[in-house]
């Protein structure tokens, strides 16, 4: 069965520090991946996407993503977080087409001062 | 204006009354989602719609209807509303000539049945 993983149910960092949120995805052909992330209050708004090519993705607000096949990951990363990156992500898998997108569970990330 | 808009952002109900959740978009997309998000389970595809004839069930599609009255206009409806209905429920649209899979979201209604 398809299924995505975030293990970390909530994450703090301190500002400035570095950030990896993890994503691990069962899927049975080669997906399309997906980070979003969700501020309070409203949508979801799409971080990055990987489709094939460079397994170093790039995203929005200096966010990139590294697809890992062999280990069947797609984790987030970011150098220094900054306060307004306070928010909850969700990791996504979809098929070619990209209907039935299945979404991780999130994970919450917390900035401290 | 946003680009996917939803309505009402918010509404509180009682248990056995019938609800509709509406969603329109001025982006021009083909298909159309409603999902339901809940803490710690991420959101969930309750219908989606590849254009106005084609409407497909999700995977908790139970207790939900849906119409697609035009291109534009996709509207959740929750016929009998029961308690653990209680969401926040995402409008989402995506361009099948793009074939990217990207998702587009309205800000959300959150439901609340008493």
């Amino acid at each position: 069965a398809q299924s995505v993983t975030q293990p970390d149910i909530h994450i703090t960092v301190s500002e400035g520090a570095s950030l990896e949120l993890r994503c691990n995805y069962s899927y049975g052909a080669t997906p399309y991946l997906f980070w979003y992330v969700q501020s309070p209050g409203q949508g979801l708004q799409l971080l990055l996407k990987y489709f094939s090519g460079d397994t170093l993705v790039q995203g929005i607000k200096g966010f990139e993503a590294e697809f890992k096949r062999s280990q069947s990951s797609f984790n987030l990363r970011k150098p220094s977080v900054h306060w307004s990156d306070a928010a909850e992500y969700f990791c996504a898998v979809a098929s070619t087409g990209g209907f039935k997108t299945i979404f991780g569970a999130g994970t919450r990330l917390f900035v401290k001062a | 204006d946003a680009d996917v808009t939803q309505t009402p952002r918010n509404r509180i109900t009682k248990t056995g009354k019938r609800i509709m959740l509406e969603c329109s978009q001025t982006k021009g997309h083909d298909r159309m989602y409603w999902y339901r998000q809940d803490p710690g389970l991420g959101l969930r595809l309750i219908y989606y719609s590849f254009d106005v004839k084609d409407i497909n069930k999700g995977e908790i599609s139970d207790g939900y209807s849906v119409s697609r009255q035009a291109q534009a206009k996709f509207s959740l409806s929750l016929e009998s509303a029961i308690p653990n209905q209680t969401a926040l429920y995402f409008c989402a649209t995506s361009d099948f000539r793009r074939d990217t899979g990207e998702l587009f979201f309205g800000e959300g209604s959150r439901l609340t049945v008493l």
